[in-house]
């Protein structure tokens, strides 16, 4: 069954900690990417890659780190640095070639 | 740059009553243009795009939407609204240039009275 899984669901985190958010897809999809999600902000992306060991930042990367070691596998790191990092995260996967995109279940983080 | 706007924050309908839904976007070239549909604490869905070819195209779940280049606009139908489609509803463009990135708009959070 084909898709993109966000693990965990909930994650709850202490000030001053890092923590790793889970994206793994099995479509095969070239580029992937994640978005943080306030209510009534819409989709603010963070980071995405196109290929394998190459990545961008978005238009809020600051206080995040990622890696694509793996073509499947895309995980984001909120760091410490990140002042306000309690949001919904969404992970989300595209062909390469008409922006239609393929999202994940989600992943809501709380900062404690 | 691209753009998009969703004018309406909230909208609230009678069940059974229908349903538009405002997207107008800014773009220099052919726009490709997605309907997306959240539910609480899940991710996005598709409901329908538009590449190219007849502009009234239809998606799942029985929403519609038209583009309309003349008012830049890519509004989404529905002509009978079911309680179960509360929920938040997203407006995109994108493009064939993989140098543009997918605009969201800020979404319409839609309110179904029974």
């Amino acid at each position: 069954d084909g898709g993109i899984t966000q693990s965990p669901k909930y994650l709850f985190r202490k000030e001053g900690q890092n923590v790793t958010l889970s994206c793994e897809q099995n479509l095969n999809h070239d580029a992937m990417y994640w978005y943080r999600q306030d209510p009534g902000q819409g989709l603010r992306l963070i980071y995405y890659s196109q290929i394998v060991n190459d990545f961008q930042k978005g238009d809020i990367a600051e206080g995040y780190s990622v890696s694509r070691e793996k073509k499947e596998s895309f995980p984001l790191t909120v760091t410490s640095a990140q002042k306000n990092p309690t949001a919904f995260y969404l992970c989300a996967t595209d062909r390469g070639f008409n922006n239609e995109q393929f999202f994940g279940p989600g992943t809501r983080l709380t900062v404690l | 740059a691209q753009s998009v706007t969703q004018p309406d924050i909230h909208i609230t309908v009678s069940e059974g009553a229908s349903l538009e839904l405002r997207c107008n976007y800014s773009y220099g070239a052919t726009p490709y243009l997605f309907w997306y549909v959240q539910s609480p604490g899940q991710g996005l869905q598709l409901l329908l795009k538009y590449f190219s070819g007849d502009t009234l195209v239809q998606g799942i779940k029985g929403f519609e939407a038209e583009f309309k280049r003349s008012q830049s606009s890519f509004n989404l139908r529905k002509p009978s609204v079911h309680w179960s489609d509360a929920a938040e509803y997203f407006c995109a463009v994108g493009s064939m240039n993989r140098d543009d990135k997918i605009i969201f708009g800020k979404g319409t959070r839609l309110h179904i009275l029974p």
